[in-house]
This record gives C-alpha cells, sequence and structure tokens, in this order.
C-alpha cells in the first residue's frame, strides 16, 4: 500500500530534550515536506527536500533540523524543543513537483 | 500578505443543503497550481482536486464541483446535496514555487447536521 508512515504519531516530551520524527514514504517520491498545524492558522511548510541531500527553508524553519540521506526517509529533527512547537505535524511526499502531496497520518506532539 | 485567503471561518448546514467554500489566492506567476484538501475529524490530510492556471474548465465528481476564475483569482469549491460524513475541515492551498511547497488557507470548518 501507497503510504507515507510518520513516527510517532503521539509525544509528550519536555524543554530542551531532543527530539527526532520519523517519516518515510514507500512511492519513490522525489519530493517530500514537513508542515505544522496549528489552531487559526492553517498549515505552514517547516522543511522540503526536491531530492536526496537537497534540502531547503520553509516559512517557518526555526528551531527545526532536516536530513534527506534516502531518498524515501525525512527525518523532522528538534534539537532544543520548546514549548511554543507544540503543534501537529505532517510529512508529505510527491512524486514530481506541482503533483498532489501524500500526506502522512501526523505526529501530535507536546513539549512541556 | 497572505497569498490563500478562505475568509469563512467555519459554516454550519442542515443535511441536503448545498455548500460553497470560498478560497481566493494571490500570486505573480503565471504558472501555478491550486489544491482542495480535506481534513476529516480523523485528522489525516486527503487530496481532492489539483487545477493549474492554464486550465479554468470547471470540473465536477459525484456531489462536489469546482469553479476556478482567474480574473477574480478565485478557486471555490461546492458540495451539492451535503451530508453527515462532509463535516471537516477543508483547505485550499497554493503551490507557485516550482518546488512542490504548498501555502496553504486557515482552512474552513464545514459542519452538516443531520
Amino acid at each position: 500500500e501507497a503510504q507515507v508512515t510518520q513516527n510517532p504519531r503521539y509525544l509528550i516530551t519536555v524543554t530542551g530534550k531532543k527530539l527526532t520524527v520519523t517519516c518515510s514514504q514507500n512511492m519513490n517520491h522525489e519530493y517530500m515536506s514537513w508542515y505544522r498545524q496549528d489552531p487559526g492558522l492553517g498549515l505552514r511548510q517547516i522543511y522540503y527536500s526536491m531530492n536526496v541531500e537537497v534540502t531547503d527553508k520553509g516559512d517557518v524553519p526555526e528551531g527545526y533540523k532536516v536530513s534527506r540521506k534516502e531518498k524515501r526517509n525525512f527525518p523532522l529533527i528538534l534539537e532544543s524543543p520548546s514549548p511554543n512547537q507544540t503543534s501537529l505535524y505532517f510529512c508529505a511526499s510527491s512524486y514530481r513537483n506541482n503533483q498532489p502531496q501524500h500526506f502522512g497520518d501526523g505526529t501530535r506532539l507536546s513539549i512541556l | 500578505a497572505q497569498k490563500v485567503t478562505q475568509a469563512q471561518t467555519e459554516i454550519s448546514v442542515v443535511e441536503k443543503e448545498d455548500v460553497t467554500l470560498d478560497c481566493v489566492y494571490e500570486t505573480r506567476d503565471t504558472t501555478y497550481y491550486l489544491f482542495w484538501y480535506k481534513q476529516p475529524p480523523s485528522g489525516e490530510l486527503v487530496f481532492l482536486i489539483r487545477r493549474n492556471s492554464f486550465d479554468e474548465q470547471n470540473e465536477i465528481s459525484g456531489r462536489y464541483s469546482w469553479n476556478f476564475q482567474k480574473s477574480t483569482s478565485s478557486f471555490n469549491f461546492t458540495i451539492t446535496a451535503s451530508q453527515v460524513v462532509d463535516s471537516a475541515v477543508y483547505f485550499c492551498a497554493l503551490d507557485d514555487s516550482g518546488y512542490s511547497t504548498l501555502t496553504f488557507g486557515k482552512g474552513t470548518m464545514l459542519l452538516v447536521s443531520p
């Protein structure tokens, strides 16, 4: 089954404790992105990647890191999480530029 | 400047009513793509439609239809004979980046009651 898989789905943690949210897609897609969803703000892009080793900042990259060492994986790293990063996070992938993005089921992070 | 505006924050209708969700976008590019996504209460994001800037034909898919008008920079979404299962948050999104990055509107929550 074609899918984008995020882990964990839920996480409650404390300020400053490094965490990684994994994202994996099995569709051989070139493009991958991370978004965060906050009430009243919709979804905002954090980072995106056009291919292996090619990443760039989205609209809200502060406090986040990403890497794309393999085509299928695009982890989101919070080196020192803070409460304002409490949010619902989505990973997405698309086959090519401008094609519909397939979204993972989301990861709900709570930073205390 | 906000690139995608969904002015309706929340809409409530009774089952079988028709409802239109508005989307107004802003871009300087001549080539761009518009999307609608649905987010049901379970939380996942479901792709509904993609439209490129050169194709102004309206689209109908079952009870769903989309009206794309470049002259007014709008890409509105109509649900005919709404059903309870249509209750969700609907997002309009724009891709004018060339890098498959989406700029989303803030979403419209549609509540369809029996």
